[in-house]
């Protein structure tokens, strides 16, 4: 199957400060990937879908100028956590379709583990 | 509303002793049904796609079914390596999934 990594996988930083996490296809080119945040023992939320080459598509309740998103190639997508409090502390994930296969299956990185202190 | 729902929330087994997750599904036009397992820490695995009631895939241990209203996931004779949160997600006509809160399965040796 497809394989997607992200970087880094556990991040601590202090409130206030920006945190950048790098979610990358590795053997296939994803022309959309998702971002995903997940509380201890609850499911997976879908926070946005990024497009590679135009803006991404948030849910609601998600804020725009709070998580920046950017899809600059092909297999690259960024999650910025801008001006980050306690709050935001959670496991964060991105998953990519294989846009060469006829299926639907989203292939999932490994999540980053934000400790906002 | 699109919803999905699994049960049992959790579950613990005796090695060996086989038994079945639900995934309930209320979609207005279903395009995919999905399996996931997922560690502690670690990102969901793929494990099957279904597309329409009365398909059936199969791995290893692992058999899921689909209905037009529900998925089961059926685990024979399970073993302590398939403890894990098992997730199911559908896609009700867009790339986007909903996912359901997971089954944790905690297979005791």
């Amino acid at each position: 199957g497809a394989v997607v990594s992200q970087h880094p996988s556990r991040v601590i930083c202090k409130s206030g400060t920006s945190v950048k996490i790098e979610c990358r296809s590795l053997d296939f080119q994803a022309t959309t990937m998702f971002w995903y945040r997940q509380f201890p023992k609850q499911s997976l939320m879908l926070m946005a879908t990024s497009n590679e080459g135009s803006k991404a598509t948030y849910e609601q309740g998600v804020e725009k100028d709070k998580f920046l998103i950017n899809h600059a190639s092909l297999t690259l997508s960024t999650l910025t956590v801008t001006s980050a409090h306690p709050e935001d502390s959670s496991f964060y994930i991105c998953s990519a379709r294989d846009p060469g296969t006829e299926s639907y299956e989203q292939y999932f990185g490994p999540g980053t583990r934000l400790t906002v202190t | 509303e699109d919803q999905v729902t699994q049960s049992p929330e959790a579950l613990r087994l005796q090695e060996g002793e086989s038994s079945s997750l639900n995934c309930s599904y209320t979609v207005s036009g279903l395009r995919g049904l999905f399996w996931y397992r997922q560690d502690p820490g670690k990102g969901p695995e793929f494990l099957f796609t279904l597309y329409s009631a009365g398909e059936e895939k199969e791995k290893e241990r692992l058999k899921a079914t689909l209905t037009k209203k529900e998925s089961f996931l059926h685990i024979t004779a399970p073993k302590p390596e398939d403890s894990a949160t098992y997730l199911c997600a559908v896609r009700p006509g867009t790339y986007k999934y909903i996912f359901g809160t997971g089954t944790r399965l905690k297979v005791l040796a």
